[in-house]
């Protein structure tokens, strides 16, 4: 099966609140990205966290890394109704094999 | 200006039919990639070339063949299109490779094969 699983599927909030994604993996990776999608768009990338990093922080997003646990979360804080998309997580494994998870769907309500 | 871009957009057709995406990036970048991202958004990497040669070639049928002209340029050509093959395909490219580096992606090409 594929490497990544993310939780939720779907998370609908409030703007103005946080929403958090998780992401698990399976193996042992080199790094860890962060992707979203907006409907009917190609992917953009928001973040890249490497095996030996534990936590890495992008304008409101910030992005954990546990690799005893073999696992990521994807914070966004302060949510806007633009940041209604899909997010994907994305694993580098130490083989060089790489995985997209099946993504988490973000609404945001205004 | 656009980074890496597809042509065509949507492409509809029917079974059985032999048909190409094109991708281009200006980026500067070595290694370009194909994706496949089915109905349930689930996205599995095809290829990728880095400096014009083959560096992963997942489990794809043989129908598939990807061709890089040049390290700007990589194309998918399919073969004998099935029902299956309806999704939309990405392109993304990045200035190394997938162990050190970021992807930047296409917009996409929706096939719907008939």
């Amino acid at each position: 099966s594929q490497q990544g699983e993310e939780d939720p599927q779907a998370l609908s909030i409030q703007e103005g609140e946080n929403a958090t994604m998780n992401c698990s993996y399976k193996t042992s990776i080199n790094n860890l990205q962060w992707y979203r999608q907006n409907s009917g768009r190609g992917l953009v990338h928001l973040i890249l966290i490497r095996s030996n990093e534990r936590e890495k922080h992008s304008g409101r997003l910030r992005v954990t890394l546990d690799t005893s646990k073999k696992s990521s979360s994807l914070l966004i804080t302060a949510s806007r109704a633009a940041d209604t998309a899909s997010y994907f997580c994305a694993t580098v494994s130490t083989g060089n094999q790489f995985y997209f998870g099946t993504g988490t769907s973000l609404t945001v309500i205004p | 200006d656009t980074a890496v871009s597809q042509t065509p957009k949507y492409l509809v057709t029917q079974m059985g039919n032999d048909k190409s995406i094109k991708c281009e990036q200006n980026l500067g970048h070595d290694t370009m990639y194909w994706y496949k991202q089915d109905s349930k958004k689930f996205l599995k990497i095809m290829f990728s070339y880095n400096n014009k040669e083959l560096i992963i070639n997942e489990t794809v049928p043989n129908r598939f063949s990807p061709k890089s002209p040049d390290k700007a340029h990589l194309n998918l050509h399919i073969n004998s299109l099935e029902l299956g093959d309806s999704a939309v395909y990405f392109c993304a490219s990045s200035q190394f490779t997938l162990s050190t580096d970021t992807q930047y992606f296409g917009p996409g090409t929706r096939l719907t094969v008939l």
